[in-house]
């Protein structure tokens, strides 16, 4: 079962605008991690964030973590063509076995 | 490019046949993770190894599916007398134990 929920399931954008996109999860974490996955293809990691931690950047990535609520976000900002891809949120638990969500898809339009 | 390969990246088969699938890891990276991911979906958990240990294996996993990891270097999964309904992607991950996981390009799996 996937213990994820990405929102929104599809996000449209314009080429330099900031996308943001949650995930909201279940049960209790060791980490939260974000991954890309161009069509048909294998997934990159993007971010980790540890459940000790609330924000983390990386490049025009960021992530916080509100383990309170469960809950995730990503920011992609000054978005390009490039970031054209479905992003998924995962949760790991003690032996690190990842639980994804269903992923949201973002199309930046030029 | 992660480092990790998968072969092969496509296979059609007609259903009642078997299908092996191969992932090589990065070679260092102790723990090997099998997922199978639907279309529209994300990934869900199969099953993983640390070494050649086969330490989990997700409901998912039924009894036609088998996985092996000798010598705690390649792992192959495979799946006997297919089913339609195991259409699907097949992904590899190794890792040290430490968290990030790399995925390698997947195996896409057509049962007609």
């Amino acid at each position: 079962s996937q213990q994820g929920e990405e929102d929104p399931q599809a996000l449209s954008i314009q080429e330099g605008e900031n996308a943001t996109m949650n995930c909201s999860y279940k049960t209790s974490i060791n980490n939260l991690q974000w991954y890309r996955q161009n069509s048909g293809r294998g997934l990159v990691h993007l971010i980790l964030i540890r459940s000790n931690e609330r924000e983390k950047h990386s490049g025009r990535l960021r992530v916080t973590l509100d383990t309170s609520k469960k809950s995730s976000s990503l920011l992609i900002t000054a978005s390009r063509a490039a970031d054209t891809a479905s992003y998924f949120c995962a949760t790991a638990s003690n032996d690190y076995k990842l639980s994804f969500g269903a992923g949201t898809t973002v199309t930046v339009r030029a | 490019d992660t480092g990790v390969s998968q072969n092969p990246r496509h296979k059609i088969t007609k259903r009642g046949q078997n299908v092996t699938f191969r992932c090589d890891p990065i070679s260092e990276h102790n723990r090997l993770y099998w997922y199978r991911q639907t279309l529209g979906q994300g990934p869900e958990f199969l099953t993983y190894f640390q070494n050649e240990a086969q330490l989990e294996k997700s409901r998912l996993l039924s009894d036609r599916f088998s996985a092996e990891r000798p010598k705690g270097s390649f792992s192959t999964l495979e799946i006997q007398r297919t089913e339609q309904g195991d259409s699907a992607m097949y992904l590899c991950a190794s890792t040290t134990g430490a968290e990030t996981q790399y995925f390698g390009p997947g195996t896409r799996l057509l049962v007609l």
